[in-house]
């Protein structure tokens, strides 16, 4: 499976959009780029998947480049809730979380 | 309530006892996943499970032995628990394997190993 690079961490304000991005320049033609979430002391919960084209959803929009080497994950309006950490995956058959990007959304 | 559910949810236990995490899922999904959350080492998979009595390692099976007698059931057993499988177990279910697949996890149970 392909590798990712998140960014640390990353702020976010409160009702703003939180724009998180992921490069995946390894990609190949058959692996889908996965996004799941953490949220402190809970298991990881599924945001959206995609291959090629963008996707939305009831949580966030995915962005993919056309190259497909990186791509970004949209939540429109962060709320506190929002705050955890952010998993970019790039899967053939395993799911492999790496360090992930953790999310803080300020009042 | 429909879901993923894990118990115990905490559990201390001694060096060489045995110990066995419970997971229960109601969506009748057929694959089943036990994974492990370490700092430093993110989720790493131990077993997983096609269908009842279909199960297979995962990358750190060592120390770990599953079963799956029905659907809904894939317990995880500490044979012989050891200070290293301290961590948080994740149980996590889909209904397909491959890609385009969606896992959902369990709460997580937190196994202390003293």
């Amino acid at each position: 499976d392909a590798k990712t690079t998140q960014p640390p961490s990353m702020d976010c304000a409160e009702g703003r959009a939180a724009n998180l991005p992921c490069n995946h320049s390894t990609i190949s033609g058959n692996e889908y780029v996965y996004w799941y979430r953490q949220i402190h002391s809970q298991g990881p919960q599924y945001i959206i998947h995609g291959l090629k084209n963008n996707e939305t959803n009831e949580m966030a929009s995915l962005i993919i480049t056309e190259d497909r080497k990186s791509s970004t994950l949209i939540l429109p309006h962060a709320t506190l809730r929002d705050t955890a950490v952010y998993y970019c995956i790039v899967r053939g058959y395993k799911l492999s979380f790496g360090a992930g990007t953790t999310v803080t959304v300020r009042a | 309530d429909a879901g993923i559910t894990q118990s115990p949810r905490y559990k201390i236990t001694e060096t060489g006892r045995q110990v066995t995490l419970m997971c229960h899922q109601t969506w009748s999904h057929s694959y089943m996943f036990w994974y492990r959350q370490d700092l430093g080492h993110g989720l790493r998979l131990i077993y997983y499970s096609a269908a009842a009595d279909i199960t297979d390692k995962g990358e750190v099976p060592d120390g770990y032995v599953v079963s799956r007698s029905k659907t809904e059931n894939f317990p995880l057993t500490l044979e012989s628990a050891t200070r290293s499988q301290t961590s948080v177990y994740f149980c996590a279910s889909s209904d397909r394997a491959g890609v385009p697949d969606t896992q959902y996890f369990g709460p997580g149970t937190r196994l202390t190993v003293l």
